[in-house]
């Protein structure tokens, strides 16, 4: 199993662009989720999703939609980047909606605008 | 707004000491985990404990709860270079969401 993926790992965006991130899991787990990481700031959670088809916002969902079309991808996307969406993004899965669960993260994308 | 503080911020310790870190919450919970990051890495897992228990271990890890004070501590004993990461406290307070705490970076030299 690969578990959690993201692509890409690094990216370079100027004010005003858009970009998707992607995510995707081999571990069929109904719960996938988003958050970004700042320094001093722990981790904040952005979207999520409880199945396909089904998302809701988080903690920070400005700037951000997402869709879950699949139960492998849930992918991120910026609809106009701004600076202060510079941030360390990073993706996660559990295997039911219960927070119980623990829950496994990808390796993160790093996310610079300009 | 951030449920968890973790404190204290940094800590420095020589390997084969115990590590001891704490995460304080604001509202009620019914459980909190905690989660290891190594540098520029994803978070790992490493132990839940649910709101009705006290205590709990994995090998070298001692999780305590005390929901009257909403706190835990994370105590990582005989430390080791390899357990130099930040450790976040995630509190779930629903069905769905945790909240992360702000961390705490570990250091362990030796």
């Amino acid at each position: 199993n690969a578990g959690v993926t993201q692509t890409p790992k690094f990216q370079v965006l100027k004010t005003g662009q858009s970009m998707t991130l992607q995510c995707a899991q081999d571990m069929n787990h109904e719960y996938m989720s988003w958050y970004r990481q700042d320094p001093g700031m722990g981790l904040r959670l952005i979207h999520y999703s409880v199945g396909a088809g089904i998302t809701d916002q988080g903690e920070v969902p400005n700037g951000y939609n997402v869709s879950r079309s699949t139960t492998e991808d849930f992918p991120l996307r910026l609809l106009s980047a701004a600076p202060s969406q510079t941030s360390v993004y990073f993706c996660a899965s559990r295997g039911t909606s219960s927070s119980y669960n623990e829950q496994f993260f990808g390796p993160g994308t790093r996310l610079t605008v300009l | 707004s951030q449920q968890g503080e973790e404190d204290p911020q940094a800590l420095s310790i020589q390997e084969g000491e115990n590590a001891t870190m704490n995460c304080s919450y604001k509202t009620s919970i019914n459980n909190l985990q905690w989660y290891r990051q190594n540098s520029g890495r994803g978070l790992v897992h490493l132990i839940l404990i649910r709101s009705n228990e006290r205590e709990k271990h994995s090998g070298r890890l001692r999780v305590t709860l005390d929901t009257s004070k909403k706190s835990s501590s994370l105590l990582i004993t005989a430390s080791r270079a390899a357990d130099t990461a930040s450790y976040f406290c995630a509190t779930g307070t629903g069905t769905y969401k945790y909240i992360f705490g702000t961390g705490t970076r570990l250091k362990v030299l030796a």
